[in-house]
């Protein structure tokens, strides 16, 4: 059974990082064609992809965002972080992991429950 | 940047048949993938590479993908089927969201 359940603080001020764990199990980011990835979605906006991990180290982000994001794996915790520099009272979104695997072509077949994250002073 | 357009909403009777439709520049050139999300949860893929269900999707969910435009068609539309649906592709490396359909059961 794969998993995926999102980790970090609920609240944070303008111009902080933001740090995002997201605790999976059930998969190996190990094997060939396996990737996380982070998704966010505003309070009734669409959904957003912000970044993938790839099997093999490889990062992807969202061009827009590409200056503030980081993203790193921690294979012996079953780990995946997301980092967002300079938070913004716009970024304040439920943010949700998802495995990406080539299984289904790519698509983010299984998704964490997400975590809303406010930002305010 | 590659942009993926939806009809804001779609309204459809109870038992009837729904269809939304997503477009993009050349889009049958990529795999569209569909996810349902209803209030307050997690998205869930229902569709895979323009028209496969993953396991235990029912079979009333179909799709298609054409020319610009990619289609999710649900069948005998039930009233557990309404639901916010985004389409999403891979543009190149990175990943695109639709901008997401509102389906509403009459």
């Amino acid at each position: 059974q794969i998993t995926l359940k999102e980790s970090g603080p609920t609240l944070v001020k303008p111009t902080q990082t933001l740090t995002l764990t997201c605790t999976f199990s059930g998969f190996s980011l190990s094997s060939s064609g396996v990737g996380v990835g982070w998704i966010r979605q505003s309070p009734g906006k669409a959904l957003e992809w912000l970044a993938l991990l790839y099997w093999d180290g490889e990062q992807r982000y969202s061009p827009s965002l590409k200056s503030r994001l980081s993203i790193a794996k921690d294979t012996s915790k079953n780990q995946v972080v997301l980092t967002m520099t300079n938070m913004d009272p716009v970024d304040t979104a439920t943010y949700y992991c998802a495995q990406r695997s080539t299984d289904v072509a790519g698509a983010f077949e299984f998704w964490g429950q997400g975590t809303l994250i406010a930002v305010s002073s | 940047s590659f942009e993926l357009t939806q009809p804001l909403s779609v309204s459809v009777a109870l038992g009837q048949t729904a269809k939304m439709t997503c477009g993009g520049n050349n889009i049958e050139g990529k795999n569209v993938h569909w996810y349902q999300q209803k209030p307050g949860q997690a998205p869930v893929l229902v569709i895979y590479k323009d028209s496969k269900r993953p396991a235990g999707i029912p079979d009333r969910f179909s799709g298609s993908n054409s020319g610009n435009t990619a289609t999710l068609t649900i069948s005998r539309v039930q009233a557990g089927d309404e639901a916010d649906y985004y389409c999403q592709v891979w543009d190149r490396t990175t990943g695109v969201f639709g901008t997401g359909t509102k389906v509403t059961v009459l």
